[in-house]
C-alpha cells in the first residue's frame, strides 16, 4: 500500500530526445506527487510536482502526466540535454503525514 | 547562504565506533528529517521532527538516536557502527501546511564504515 514503483532503473537518451520515467502508486489517499532531481554529490531538489486534481503539469521542458484511475504518473523531459543527466526520483505524499514515499530512482544519461 | 547544511560531509570510521552528524536549516521550517540513501540510491526516511517533537520513527535500530535541540537543528548520533551503516545520510526540512510541502535537502554526509 505504501510503495511507489519507478521504472526504468536507468535510461540513456540522445541529446534532443524525449526522456520518459514512469511511476505507479498503490495508496489512493496520496494527494501530492513530486519529482526530485539529484546530481552526483548533491541532495535531491524538487523539480516539478502535481496534485491529483489535474492530469498534466508543464514547466519548461518538464511535464508530469497523471492518470488517477490507473494510479500512475510520469515525467517527460523534452529536448533532453546533457545537463539533465542526473538521478530522478518520483515520490508520493499524504498531506499532513509529514512523510514522502520515494520511488527507487532512475539514472538518466543524456548523450551529447 | 546554504539553506540546509550538514556536517561533516565525509566520515570514515571503524566498526564499533560512535559518530554524529549535525544538521542546521535557516529556512524557518518547522519540520526536519533524516533520510538514508544506500549504494543503490534508494532514499528511505529514518526520522522526522516537527517543532522538536519526534513524529516519524521508522524501523531503525536503536543504535541511531536523533536529537533536535531546537526546530532549526537536527542531529543524528550513531552508536556501535556496523558495515551496513555505510551510506549517504541526508538531512531535509519542510514547512508543514505550505502550498508545495517541498522538501529541502542538504548535500549529504557520506559515512563509510571499515
Amino acid at each position: 500500500q505504501q510503495q511507489v514503483k519507478q521504472s526504468p532503473q536507468s535510461l540513456i537518451v540522445q541529446k534532443g530526445g524525449i526522456s520518459i520515467i514512469n511511476c505507479a502508486y498503490e495508496n489512493t489517499a496520496f494527494d501530492y506527487f513530486p519529482w526530485y532531481q539529484q546530481f552526483p554529490g548533491k541532495g535531491p531538489a524538487l523539480l516539478i510536482a502535481i496534485r491529483p486534481d489535474v492530469s498534466e503539469k508543464k514547466e519548461g521542458r518538464f511535464t508530469i502526466s497523471f492518470n488517477k484511475s490507473a494510479k500512475q504518473f510520469s515525467l517527460h523531459i523534452m529536448d533532453s540535454q546533457p545537463g539533465d543527466s542526473a538521478t530522478y526520483f518520483c515520490a508520493a505524499s499524504l498531506s499532513g503525514t509529514y512523510k514522502y514515499i520515494f520511488g527507487t530512482g532512475t539514472r538518466l544519461k543524456v548523450l551529447a | 547562504d546554504t539553506a540546509v547544511s550538514q556536517t561533516p560531509k565525509y566520515l570514515v570510521t571503524q566498526m564499533g565506533n560512535d559518530k554524529s552528524i549535525k544538521c542546521e536549516q535557516n529556512l524557518g521550517h518547522d519540520t526536519m528529517y533524516w533520510y538514508k540513501q544506500d549504494s543503490k540510491k534508494f532514499l528511505k526516511i529514518m526520522f522526522s521532527y516537527n517543532n522538536k517533537e519526534l513524529i516519524i520513527n521508522e524501523t531503525v535500530p536503536n543504535r541511531f538516536s536523533p536529537k533536535s535541540p531546537d526546530k532549526a537543528h537536527l542531529n543524528l548520533h550513531i552508536n556501535s557502527l556496523e558495515l551496513g551503516d555505510s551510506a549517504v545520510y541526508f538531512c531535509a526540512s519542510s514547512q508543514i501546511g505550505s502550498p508545495t510541502g517541498e522538501l529541502f535537502f542538504g548535500e549529504g554526509s557520506r559515512l563509510t564504515v571499515l
